[in-house]
């Protein structure tokens, strides 16, 4: 039971570049999450998913999609990367139905964009 | 909008002694509240939570306390040890099950 992976773990893009950031659970968790991390700042919420074919958006949904086709994944796409996105990248899972929303977290994906 | 605040970025304590962590929020629609402990390189886990309904809640060495007419709370670790060096994240929930984090707390635990 390796909980929510995250790949790649360091990534480092230039202005204008492309990537999908992957996160993957196996606890058969229907609520996903993606956050971001800014130096000396909490977490923020960018996208989430209540199950698969459903997203919806958090606080901070600019400069970024989502797709949940399966249950397991929910990667994260960057279209045209910005400096602003520079971050630590942190994918989550809960069940649906637990009284506080327990989130299990990722390692994260630390982006530096050039 | 930051709607929930940690205002101590960093705190020190001894081994063995008492370390408290506060937060506080201002969002009223809050029905739970949850901390997490981070190590570096590493994501978030929960530590605690508490119902916006409850004033304290207690596991093992850890304590919650909710002032909600204050919307503060805070939490307690006793004794402190060095392993609980982390930084600390306070969370509200809302009724939609999504969580809003304070900035964090760093607790270092000096042997």
């Amino acid at each position: 039971n390796a909980g929510v992976t995250q790949t790649p773990k360091f990534r480092i893009l230039k202005i204008g570049q492309s990537m999908t950031l992957q996160c993957t659970q196996d606890m058969n968790h229907n609520y996903m999450y993606w956050y971001r991390q800014d130096p000396g700042m909490g977490l923020k919420l960018i996208y989430y998913s209540v199950g698969a074919g459903i997203t919806d958006k958090g606080e901070v949904p600019n400069g970024y999609n989502v797709s949940r086709s399966t249950t397991e994944d929910f990667p994260l796409r960057l279209e045209l990367a910005a400096p602003s996105q520079t971050s630590v990248y942190f994918c989550a899972s809960s069940q649906t139905r637990s009284l506080h929303n327990e989130q299990f977290f990722g390692p994260g994906t630390r982006l530096t964009v050039l | 909008d930051q709607q929930v605040k940690q205002n101590s970025p960093s705190l020190s304590v001894q081994e063995g002694r008492i370390s408290i962590l506060n937060c506080d929020y201002t969002n009223s629609m809050f029905d739970y509240f949850l901390w997490y402990k981070k190590y570096p390189a590493e994501g978030p886990t929960f530590l605690i939570s508490i119902s916006s309904i409850k004033d304290k809640n207690e596991d093992g060495r850890f304590t919650v306390f909710l002032n909600k007419s204050a919307k503060h709370l805070s939490l307690h670790i006793v004794p402190s040890q060095p392993g609980d060096s982390a930084v600390y994240f306070c969370a509200g929930q809302t009724g939609a099950n999504n969580l809003f984090f304070g900035t964090g707390t760093r607790l270092t635990v000096i042997p």
